[in-house]
C-alpha cells in the first residue's frame, strides 16, 4: 500500500525556519518526481514546487524560491521542504504527492503550519 | 507564469444531472514532446486532493468513466454525467506542461 505521511507542522513565529518532511512507503521513492503542494485556510491549492527522482533538479513556483527548498534522502524514503524567513501568508496545509507524467496520483494527508506570534 | 482560469467557481446540481467545468490556460499547454498536461483533481471536504483525469482525457486508475476530460491546446472541459453524493467537492485542473506548474482557481460542485 503506497503511503505518505507528513510531519513537522505546528505553530512558528514570523521570520524562523521549519523543515517539512514526508515519510513514504509502498513504492520505489528513488523512481519518483515527488511534489508540494499547499493550501491556505479556505483558499485553493498551490504549486509550491517539485524534485526530481535523484534529487538532481527542482521546480518552484517564483513566489516560493529563494526561501523554500525541496530536497530527499532516497536512502530514507523522505522527501523534505525547507522552509524559512516565515511569514502569515505561509499559513497553510502541506501536502506532499507523488508526480510523474501521469500526474500526482497519491498524497499524504497534509499537515498544517501557523505562522503567528 | 501559465494562467488557469476556472469556469463556474460554484456549479449548484441535483445529483443525478450533468455537470460541465471549463478550464482555459492562458497558453497552450501542448508540451514539445507532443503530450498535454493536463490534469484535474477533486478535493473532498477534509481530505486531501485526488487525481482524476491526466493528460486531459486519461481517467487515473479507479475513476468512474463518468467522469470524463477533453480539450486540446488551451481549452479543457470535465464533464461529470449522472452526478452522485461523492461526487461534491472542488474541483481543480492543473498543467504540468510549463514551469513553474499552476493549478486553476477551482470550481466548487455543490447541491442546488
Amino acid at each position: 500500500e503506497v503511503k505518505l505521511v507528513e510531519s513537522g507542522g505546528g505553530l512558528v513565529l514570523p521570520g524562523a525556519s521549519l523543515k517539512l518532511s514526508c515519510i513514504v512507503s509502498g513504492f520505489t521513492f528513488s523512481d519518483y518526481w515527488m511534489r508540494w503542494v499547499r493550501q491556505a485556510p479556505g483558499k485553493g491549492l498551490e504549486f509550491i514546487g517539485e524534485i526530481k527522482p535523484d534529487g538532481s533538479k527542482t521546480n518552484y513556483a517564483p513566489s516560493m524560491k529563494g526561501r523554500f527548498t525541496i530536497s530527499r534522502d532516497n536512502a530514507k524514503n523522505t522527501l523534505y521542504l525547507q522552509m524559512s524567513s516565515v511569514r502569515s501568508e505561509d499559513t497553510a496545509t502541506y501536502y506532499c504527492a507523488r508526480s510523474g507524467p501521469l500526474g500526482a496520483d497519491y498524497w499524504g494527508q497534509g499537515v498544517m503550519v501557523t505562522v503567528s506570534s | 507564469d501559465v494562467v488557469l482560469t476556472q469556469t463556474p467557481v460554484a456549479q449548484p446540481v441535483t445529483l443525478g444531472d450533468q455537470a460541465s467545468i471549463s478550464c482555459r490556460s492562458s497558453q497552450s499547454l501542448v508540451h514539445s514532446n507532443g503530450n498535454t498536461y493536463l490534469e484535474w483533481y477533486l478535493q473532498k471536504p477534509g481530505q486531501s486532493p485526488q487525481l482524476l483525469i491526466y493528460k486531459v482525457s486519461n481517467r487515473f486508475s479507479g475513476v468512474p468513466d463518468r467522469f470524463i476530460g477533453s480539450g486540446s491546446g488551451s481549452d479543457f472541459t470535465l464533464k461529470i454525467s449522472r452526478v452522485e453524493p461523492e461526487d461534491l467537492g472542488v474541483y481543480y485542473c492543473f498543467q504540468a506542461t510549463h514551469d513553474p506548474r499552476t493549478f486553476g482557481g477551482g470550481t466548487k460542485l455543490e447541491l442546488k
